[in-house]
């Protein structure tokens, strides 16, 4: 089945810098990967998710990489400000699947003033 | 947006005892709801695929009869833990979707076993 990795577990940046987190899939089949932000107590929130036929998709201050051929695919944050300190979570399905996703084991981003 | 409504927020119950958990999607029909564990600090573990009308397809390793997962209609999907221990307590959030692509998840249950 799919396995997701993802890394690093924790990151740290001072407020202003950039922050990069990545992650790799296992299944070729995979079509779909979101990324969720998750802050403590609360639920995945979806902040942007890329398809496997787009290599680039970018939201204001977050924009995701993917590159199918080496199956991995990346979130930047630019500006990073205290407020974007959460875990988080990427995730891959395929299609067929209903929705299944399969999550990477999550970063713990940290903004410091 | 769709909004995915889980009740309750948390429950601190007895050993031995079974708790029921709500997932609801409030403005759209759910094709599939998903029910997820998150230890703290850790990832979501997807337990169960639910679909309305037919049985919970289960992650391996997750026992189906010690979580019972019913789909009664496109808008509701419940968890039941039932026999609950110490080992069950956890945070259990659910998600649901209508394209079979973005998921929209509920707001979690902590759940306390004493």
């Amino acid at each position: 089945g799919e396995n997701v990795e993802q890394h690093p577990s924790t990151l740290s940046v001072q407020e202003g810098d950039s922050a990069v987190i990545k992650c790799t899939y296992s299944d070729s089949a995979s079509n779909y990967f979101p990324w969720y932000k998750q802050e403590l107590g609360k639920r995945p929130q979806l902040i942007i998710d890329i398809r496997s036929n787009v290599g680039e998709k970018k939201d204001q201050r977050i924009a995701v990489t993917l590159n199918k051929t080496a199956k991995h695919f990346s979130l930047h944050i630019t500006e990073t400000q205290p407020e974007d300190s959460a875990v988080y979570f990427c995730a891959a399905s395929k299609a067929n699947q209903g929705g299944k996703l399969i999550f990477g084991q999550g970063t713990e981003l940290s903004v410091k003033p | 947006g769709a909004v995915v409504s889980q009740h309750p927020s948390w429950v601190i119950c007895k050993s031995g005892t079974s708790v029921k958990i709500e997932c609801r999607s409030l403005d759209f029909q759910a094709t599939t709801m998903f029910w997820y564990r998150q230890f703290p600090k850790q990832s979501l573990m997807l337990m169960a695929t639910s679909n309305e009308g037919s049985k919970a397809t289960y992650e391996q390793g997750v026992e189906k009869d010690k979580f019972l997962i019913n789909h009664a209609s496109l808008t509701l999907s419940t968890l039941t833990v039932t026999s609950a221990h110490p080992e069950d307590s956890s945070f259990y959030i659910c998600s649901a979707t209508w394209s079979g692509e973005k998921l929209f998840f509920g707001s979690g249950t902590q759940l306390s076993v004493l």
